[in-house]
């Protein structure tokens, strides 16, 4: 079946570090590839995603790269912030089937 | 107001308790989810529906039940609570196979 494996957090990083996580996917087919956040207290937000082979998604200063050979879709951000500090999960969707979670990264940011 | 609506948002209770959470969505969406967070086991899905008149289980569906009461309205409900129940729940929504999952703010329920 599908799965998704994702760094084992948590991440703790100083403000303007660069930013890694780093998601791997056991998929059949052609999946699409996403990347949610949850900010403290709240429910889960989409942050990125890409379709197809590839694609780079983008959104708020994060990249993610779909890379069909080596089966991955790691989370980059150049300069993080201190309210990029969130639990962030990967995801994958086959075709018409359910979303597939990893098991969260937690990031914390420090000043 | 939120898009997606879960209430209650925290609720404790005992052992053999019936626990119905509720979700309510204004985003149009045929298609609602029940997913469960636990700590280190990320999101897993419960049951879901594509419409009014389709139910389906989860990779986790035992001792959860639910009922899809209209387009905007999709149920949880757990019979007979017990402690290993005990968890964040989230309610999810989607406008088209391909498209995003929109979720709750979350219902923390905790068993006794």
């Amino acid at each position: 079946g599908d799965s998704v494996t994702q760094m084992e957090g948590p991440v703790t990083l100083s403000e303007e570090a660069f930013l890694t996580i780093n998601c791997t996917y056991t998929a059949t087919g052609y999946p699409s590839l996403f990347w949610y956040v949850q900010y403290p207290g709240e429910g889960l937000q989409l942050l990125l995603k890409a379709t197809k082979a590839d694609d780079k998604g983008s959104n708020k200063g994060f990249e993610a790269t779909y890379r069909k050979e080596t089966t991955s879709f790691h989370l980059e951000k150049g300069s993080v912030q201190v309210s990029d500090s969130a639990v962030y999960f990967c995801a994958l969707r086959s075709g018409y089937q359910k979303v597939t979670f990893g098991t969260g990264t937690k990031l914390q940011v420090i000043p | 107001d939120a898009d997606v609506t879960q209430t209650p948002r925290n609720r404790i209770t005992k052992t053999g308790k019936r626990i119905m959470l509720e979700c309510s969505q204004t985003k149009g969406h045929d298609r609602m989810y029940w997913y469960r967070q636990d700590p280190g086991l990320g999101l897993r899905l419960i049951y879901y529906s594509f419409d009014v008149k389709d139910i389906n289980k989860g990779e986790i569906s035992d001792g959860y039940s639910v009922s899809r009461q209209a387009q905007a309205k999709f149920s949880l409900s757990l019979e007979s609570a017990i402690p290993n129940q005990t968890a964040l729940y989230f309610c999810a929504t989607s406008d088209f196979p391909q498209g995003e999952l929109f979720f709750g703010e979350g219902s923390r329920l905790t068993v006794l």
